[in-house]
């Protein structure tokens, strides 16, 4: 069974600090890995999807790699801002007879203070 | 704007009572998902559909059941046999239920028991 772990659970930094955040996954065998973003009260945005035979990805101040064969993602947030501040959640996906099966780490709440 | 749409936003239910959470697509996905969340842990799947007309028992569906009678459609019942179903719940979807296609969300019910 696969099981998805992020550390750590909490972080808090000062503006403008470059973080990185955690996932790693038990069963190596994905199909992709997503991280999202969860604010307050709300659903999940999207921000890097990973396919399992890429490195990594890019969007903007975000930067996700992917080590298949350690079991490892990381997130990388360079330059955080205020806004920043949110739930980040990862999710492996492996494929099943079933179809798709995304299974989601419990998430790294971040603070960005002025 | 194609997505997601959830409601209600809110929803309170009275021991006893099942009641409806409404999910709609617009973005012509096959596939549909619904997730619950607790605080402190991640989603977890209850049941998800790849076409119209059949879907599949997730990790946690007892207590819950769901239809999937048209494409853009994916009502989950929450009956009274879920023993404790205050919680957030989020609908996403996906291209298809094959491949790694990456996951849409929307903005989530949150149903708390009185």
């Amino acid at each position: 069974k696969q099981e998805v772990t992020q550390i750590p659970a909490a972080l808090s930094v000062p503006e403008g600090e470059n973080l990185v955040l955690n996932c790693s996954f038990t069963d190596s065998a994905i199909y992709n890995l997503q991280w999202f973003r969860q604010d307050p009260g709300k659903g999940l945005t999207s921000l890097l999807l990973i396919q399992s035979s890429q490195r990594e990805q890019t969007s903007g101040r975000l930067n996700a790699s992917l080590d298949k064969s350690s079991g490892r993602s990381t997130l990388y947030i360079a330059a955080s801002q205020p806004g920043d501040s949110a739930t980040y959640l990862c999710a492996a996906m492996i494929l099943t007879g079933g179809g798709n099966k995304l299974t989601f780490g419990t998430g790294t709440q971040l603070k960005v203070e002025l | 704007d194609g997505g997601i749409t959830q409601s209600p936003k809110y929803l309170f239910r009275k021991e006893g009572q099942n009641v409806t959470l409404s999910c709609e697509q617009n973005l012509n996905h096959d596939a549909m998902y619904w997730y619950r969340q607790d605080p402190g842990q991640g989603l977890r799947l209850i049941y998800y559909s790849q076409i119209v007309n059949d879907f599949q028992k997730g990790d946690i569906a007892e207590g819950y059941s769901v239809s999937r009678e048209k494409k853009e459609s994916f009502p989950l019942t929450v009956t009274s046999a879920q023993k404790n179903p205050t919680a957030f719940y989020l609908c996403a979807s996906s291209i298809s239920g094959q491949g790694g296609y990456g996951y849409t969300f929307g903005s989530g019910t949150r149903l708390t028991v009185v």
